[in-house]
C-alpha cells in the first residue's frame, strides 16, 4: 500500500484558516486521496476525498498538487470543534479497507 | 437514521479472559469492519465481514475472531487476553456495492486488560 507522510502536530487559532499537508510521493494513478478526522473520544469520520481535481464540501476543501504527490486539507475558518487528529489515506478500491497512519493532531486555540 | 452503534462503551478484563464486543451497522449497510486503535496510534484493520463471512483480514492472530448475523450486526471476540490488547476497538460499516473508501465509524469500545 502506498504510504502518506503527515506532520505529527499543528496548531491554529480560532477563526483562522488551517492548511494540513500530506505527502504521498508513491501514489499510483488509481489511488484516491481520502481525509478522515477523529474528534476526542469518537471514531474517525469522513471529511473529503479526491482524485485529481480540487474538491470542496461543507466541511473542508482538498487541494491536490498537479503531480498528485502531495495534497492539502484546508479548513477555511477553524473552530474549537475542529481540534482532532486528521488522517490522510490513499485508497484504490478493495472492499473499503482503509490503512491509517498516525495522522496530524490539530490543536485550535481560542 | 441510526448511525453505527457499539457496546459496551468501556470494559475491564484480566489477562487470559475472553471478551465479546458488539456492533450494529448504519441503517442500510451490509458490511462491517473492525479496527483496533492503541493509545496515540491510528486505527489498525482487524477484519471485515460481509454475508456472514470474513472477507479479508489484517495482521492479527487467531485469538481475534468475529461473526456477522443475518441482520448485518457483528461481534468481535478476543480470546486469551493479553495486556497489549488494551485498546479502543472501532466498528465501521459500509455498503458492499459502494467501494468508495467512505466508512462510517462507531464511537468504539474501550477495552482495558489488567
Amino acid at each position: 500500500d502506498a504510504k502518506t507522510t503527515q506532520p505529527n502536530s499543528m496548531e491554529s487559532n480560532e477563526e483562522e484558516p488551517v492548511h494540513l499537508p500530506c505527502n504521498h510521493s508513491t501514489i499510483s494513478g488509481t489511488d484516491y486521496i481520502h481525509w478522515y478526522r477523529q474528534l476526542p473520544s469518537q471514531g474517525p469520520e469522513y471529511v473529503i476525498h479526491g482524485l485529481t481535481s480540487n474538491v470542496n464540501n461543507r466541511m473542508a476543501s482538498l487541494a491536490i498538487a498537479e503531480d498528485r504527490k502531495s495534497s492539502t486539507l484546508i479548513l477555511h475558518r477553524a473552530t474549537l470543534r475542529d481540534a482532532a487528529v486528521y488522517y490522510c489515506i490513499l485508497f484504490s478500491g478493495g472492499y473499503n479497507k482503509l490503512i491509517f497512519g498516525a495522522g496530524t493532531r490539530l490543536a485550535v486555540h481560542p | 437514521d441510526a448511525g453505527v452503534t457499539q457496546s459496551p462503551t468501556h470494559l475491564i478484563k484480566t489477562r487470559g479472559q475472553q471478551v465479546t464486543l458488539r456492533c450494529s451497522p448504519k441503517s442500510g449497510h451490509d458490511t462491517v469492519s473492525w479496527y483496533q486503535q492503541a493509545l496515540g496510534q491510528g486505527p489498525q484493520f482487524i477484519f471485515q465481514y460481509y454475508e456472514e463471512e470474513e472477507r479479508q483480514r489484517g495482521n492479527f492472530p487467531d485469538r481475534f475472531s468475529g461473526h456477522q448475523f443475518p441482520n448485518y450486526s457483528s461481534e468481535l471476540n478476543v480470546n486469551a487476553l493479553l495486556l497489549g490488547d488494551s485498546a479502543l476497538y472501532l466498528c465501521a460499516s459500509s455498503l458492499v456495492d459502494r467501494d468508495t473508501g467512505e466508512l462510517f465509524f462507531g464511537e468504539g469500545s474501550r477495552l482495558t486488560v489488567l
